[in-house]
């Protein structure tokens, strides 16, 4: 099984909802990550779990609360968004700890805050 | 922090040409890789170049990689119009990937 997966696909949310992004993959890979993506611009990296450890935060907003529950999985908590906030937003996995480092990008979920 | 660039950003060409992009990148790392990305899609991996002098090829497309220089190249020969796309390389180093700026593929008949 080379495929990561994210649900949902669609979210609208309103300023004041709280939500969750899920992604899974059972590739056995010990390295996670998810990225924000706006249109016409490259991915941007929000955060990065290492067996299961977060490792790195690039400086996100608090209204976004990562968590990684065991090595399949990984959720992204949402909590008082700002409409730019709306983006695609990408899980991505790789092995960790051997090479090659490929990523592998989830389908992503398109996020509109209202 | 490491900074990538991609030259052209936008790139139009006719059916049948050929074309090449260029990624650069400002400091050492061994490993950079290829994606392709349709509107409103995901990321789709393409190459993955390990090594100084590395060389991949997948059809009409041929990626290229000089560690001393800091530059990859991706080549597209006779292009066709599925090759529309935006693409994307990415530097990684320490398990962290960074991303270039991207290059918007028209390909016109």
């Amino acid at each position: 099984d080379t495929e990561v997966t994210q649900t949902p696909k669609h979210l609208v949310m309103g300023m004041t909802n709280k939500k969750s992004l899920k992604c899974e993959q059972h590739m056995g890979h010990r390295a996670m990550y998810w990225y924000k993506q706006k249109a016409k611009k490259p991915p941007e990296l929000m955060f990065v779990y290492s067996y299961e450890k977060l490792s790195i935060n690039e400086s996100v907003p608090s209204r976004f609360s990562p968590e990684c529950p065991n090595s399949s999985l990984l959720n992204l908590h949402l909590h008082a968004l700002q409409p730019e906030d709306s983006a695609l937003y990408l899980c991505a996995s790789s092995p960790r700890g051997r090479g090659p480092y490929e990523q592998y990008f989830g389908p992503g979920t398109r996020l509109t805050v209202t | 922090e490491l900074k990538v660039e991609q030259n052209p950003l936008f790139l139009s060409m006719q059916e049948g040409k050929n074309y090449t992009i260029y990624c650069n990148y400002s400091t050492t790392s061994d490993r950079l890789y290829w994606y392709r990305q349709d509107p409103g899609k995901s990321l789709e991996s393409l190459f993955v170049l390990l090594s100084n002098g590395a060389v991949k090829q997948e059809g009409r497309l041929m990626a290229s990689l000089d560690t001393k220089a800091r530059l990859s190249t991706l080549h597209i020969t006779a292009a066709v119009h599925d090759l529309s796309a935006t693409y994307f390389c990415a530097v990684e180093t320490g398990n962290q990937f960074y991303f270039g700026t991207g290059t918007s593929l028209t390909v016109i008949p």
